[in-house]
């Protein structure tokens, strides 16, 4: 099974921060790597899909990169919205999701 | 529009089953397999298999192997996810998702307790 561990598990920023999460796969996935924002009470809303493809609707401050192993989402400008768990996913073999990363204040 | 919606919340006792719905409206449902995905309190996603929704064909994560069924009725465009030998480390939030990664159900709690 394809293991995927994200860093930090959490972080506290402030609104107009940059934010950077990273997600790592335990072999090449080429860019099968997705990211996932979730607020509580709600169901994972999809934001990056094939490491770097913005899906439709989501703000141009989200972006992700990378591809192989590791990986990268990017929150140029924090939003007071941006502040929820995100969660890479790998789509290469099955799924397999991170451990998420909390976004505090 | 495309729309999950799952059944609503369940609770069960140690050792019984559950089976959670998943009504899709909005495409044709023939055309994407659906996963499972489930949510422990306050845990992580964690993965559980998936059911082309064409053939019938499932593959299950091995962690839940012999105690996971998934199905479909395509004649109402639901699939079905059955749990069986339930125990209290099962309570979670139990989603439908599409192949496609954006559709997703709204959850279905499942809480295991004597």
């Amino acid at each position: 099974d394809i293991q995927m561990t994200q860093s930090p598990s959490s972080l506290s920023a402030s609104v107009g921060d940059r934010v950077t999460i990273t997600c790592r796969a335990s072999q090449s996935i080429s860019t099968y790597l997705n990211w996932y924002q979730q607020k509580p009470g709600k169901a994972p809303k999809l934001l990056i899909y094939t490491a770097s493809s913005l899906q439709s609707g989501v703000p141009a401050r989200f972006s992700g990169s990378g591809s192989g192993t590791d990986f990268t989402l990017t929150i140029s400008s924090l939003q007071p919205e941006d502040f929820a768990t995100y969660y890479c996913q790998q789509s290469y073999n099955t799924w397999t999701f991170g451990q998420g990363t909390k976004v505090e204040i | 529009q495309v729309q999950l919606v799952q059944s609503g919340a369940e609770v069960k006792k140690p050792g019984a089953s559950v089976k959670v719905s998943c009504k899709a409206s909005g495409y044709t449902f023939t055309g994407y397999y659906m996963h499972w995905v489930r949510q422990a309190p306050g845990q992580g996603l964690e993965w559980m298999g998936w059911i082309d929704i064409n053939t019938g064909g499932t593959n299950y994560a091995q962690k839940f192997q012999g105690r996971v069924t998934m199905t479909r009725d395509t004649s109402i465009s639901t699939a079905y996810m059955e749990l069986s030998r339930l125990r209290s480390d099962d309570t979670a939030v139990y989603y439908c998702a599409r192949d496609d990664l954006e559709f997703w159900g709204q959850g279905t709690l499942v809480t295991v307790s004597s």
